[in-house]
């Protein structure tokens, strides 16, 4: 049962318009969710974070967006740059569950120049 | 900050061999660290949840004995691959979870090693 699904595999953005990435979760637990970058060989890198306490978290090129009562948060980045291009996991984590983090299956974003 | 180091970033081994994979976090303290293991094209598969000075806690399907966790310090947990076999080539990747922090739930990601089992 994946709580944690990001339905896109990949996203093709021509270089300085919006990217957006989805996710979306099912467990209602989850009160915390991340976004990480990763490159081919490479861990993941955080980026962003939301607490289910907001809406809208921002930081440079990048928001995220939360949506509770549908279950889905997305990532904004813009303009889109050719060194975003990556794979982007979201996260999510419950302060129930030891705040272990569930990743989605990812989406690999390609900005093309 | 909260730069996590993992060594070695490759290793290729004979079947029936060891091998220790190690995770340090250079500029924090971590009570807490993560393995994980990804297959190609897919995502990250938490294997086991480690915590300084106490036993690791596996995820299920993940045999323990195969996969030894030490967590020696707030700032270094190994992952020893026992017996390895091709099976079990993987892209194997750690974090931690900084101590004191206000983003407690933000985990610090290493590298990541490859493992190739001939």
């Amino acid at each position: 049962d994946q709580q944690v699904k990001q339905n896109s595999p990949s996203l093709s953005v021509q270089e300085g318009r919006i990217s957006i990435l989805n996710c979306d979760y099912t467990n209602s637990m989850f009160d915390y969710f991340l976004w990480y970058k990763k490159y081919p060989a490479e861990g993941p890198t955080f980026l962003i974070s939301i607490s289910s306490i907001k809406d809208k978290n921002e930081d440079g090129r990048f928001t995220v967006f939360l949506n509770k009562s549908a279950k889905h948060l997305s990532l904004h980045i813009v303009p889109s740059q050719p060194g975003d291009s990556a794979v982007y996991f979201c996260a999510a984590s419950a302060n129930n569950a030891g705040n272990m983090l569930t990743f989605g299956g990812g989406t690999r974003l390609m900005v093309k120049p | 900050g909260a730069v996590v180091s993992q060594h070695p970033s490759w290793v290729i081994c004979k079947s029936g061999t060891s091998v220790k994979i190690e995770c340090r976090s250079l500029d924090f303290q971590a009570t807490t660290m993560f393995w994980y293991r990804q297959f190609p094209k897919q995502s990250l598969m938490l294997m086991a949840t480690s915590n300084e000075g106490s036993k690791a806690t596996y995820e299920q399907g993940v045999e323990k004995d195969k996969f030894l966790i030490n967590h020696a310090s707030l700032t270094l947990s190994t992952l020893t691959v026992t017996s390895a076999h091709p099976e079990d080539s993987s892209f194997y990747i750690c974090s931690a979870r900084p101590y004191l922090t206000v983003a407690k739930n933000i985990q610090y990601f290493g590298a990541g090693t490859r493992l190739s089992v001939l």
